[in-house]
């Protein structure tokens, strides 16, 4: 799982095969926001679950997340060798006004063998 | 889809010297932020800006500045650089003001070594 201070945390798996990463956050969030970040660019959105959601699915990616112990997963099936990436959770602490600035994650490596 | 460009994509400074890091965004976001990663680890907000004039202080903002002259740019300035900011940057832009659950947009980073 990812949070903290954790070092980045690395998943290999065969292509085809499912994965699933976890992570914990720390305090109050409105959401939780999942990001996949590919070798040389910019982290880019996956998915996005709010607090009163249990699951939120889209195409071969399922997210939960369960507030009471302050954590969310992200899984992926059928996995594809593109599907390669660091993937980092993201919470908003967003307590009204004009923005709620985004907290990550450390990440999660994940390589897809095919 | 949104776009922000990022310049330089790399650079390499002397310590002390100034840098100078630009972002530009063309999806009239209000929203612009600049992030650090280092290797291994998550994003860390330096700056962000919630529009034209306006600059914040992010969680780890000591030795950075930050301009934002428009809507569409925002710069990161490092007046004597270090070492220690030796770090991939992001800048990313977020879909709209006064809503949680604000999606962001990054940029492709700009690679900064400071030797």
């Amino acid at each position: 799982s990812q949070w903290g201070e954790e070092n980045l945390q690395a998943l290999s798996i065969q292509e085809g095969e499912d994965v699933t990463m976890n992570c914990s956050y720390k305090t109050y969030t409105t959401v939780v926001q999942w990001y996949r970040q590919k070798s040389g660019k910019g982290p880019a959105q996956l998915i996005l679950i709010r607090s009163n959601e249990r699951e939120k699915r889209s195409g071969r990616l399922r997210a939960t997340l369960d507030t009471s112990s302050q954590s969310s997963s992200l899984s992926i099936t059928g996995t594809l060798a593109t599907d390669t990436a660091v993937y980092f959770c993201a919470t908003d602490a967003w307590t009204g006004g004009l923005s709620g600035k985004l907290t990550f994650g450390e990440g999660t490596q994940v390589t897809v063998i095919s | 889809e949104a776009a922000v460009t990022q310049s330089p994509r790399n650079k390499v400074a002397v310590t002390g010297g100034k840098v100078t890091l630009s972002c530009n965004q063309t999806n009239n976001h209000n929203n612009m932020y600049w992030y650090r990663q280092d290797t291994g680890h998550g994003l860390r907000l330096i700056h962000y800006s919630y529009g034209a004039g306006s600059t914040e202080k992010g969680d780890i903002p000591d030795g950075y500045k930050a301009s934002r002259p428009s809507q569409e740019n925002f710069s990161l300035i490092l007046e004597l650089a270090t070492p220690s900011q030796t770090s991939v940057y992001f800048c990313a832009s977020g879909e709209t003001g006064g809503a949680p659950a604000e999606t962001l947009y990054f940029g492709s980073g700009t690679r900064l070594t400071v030797l």
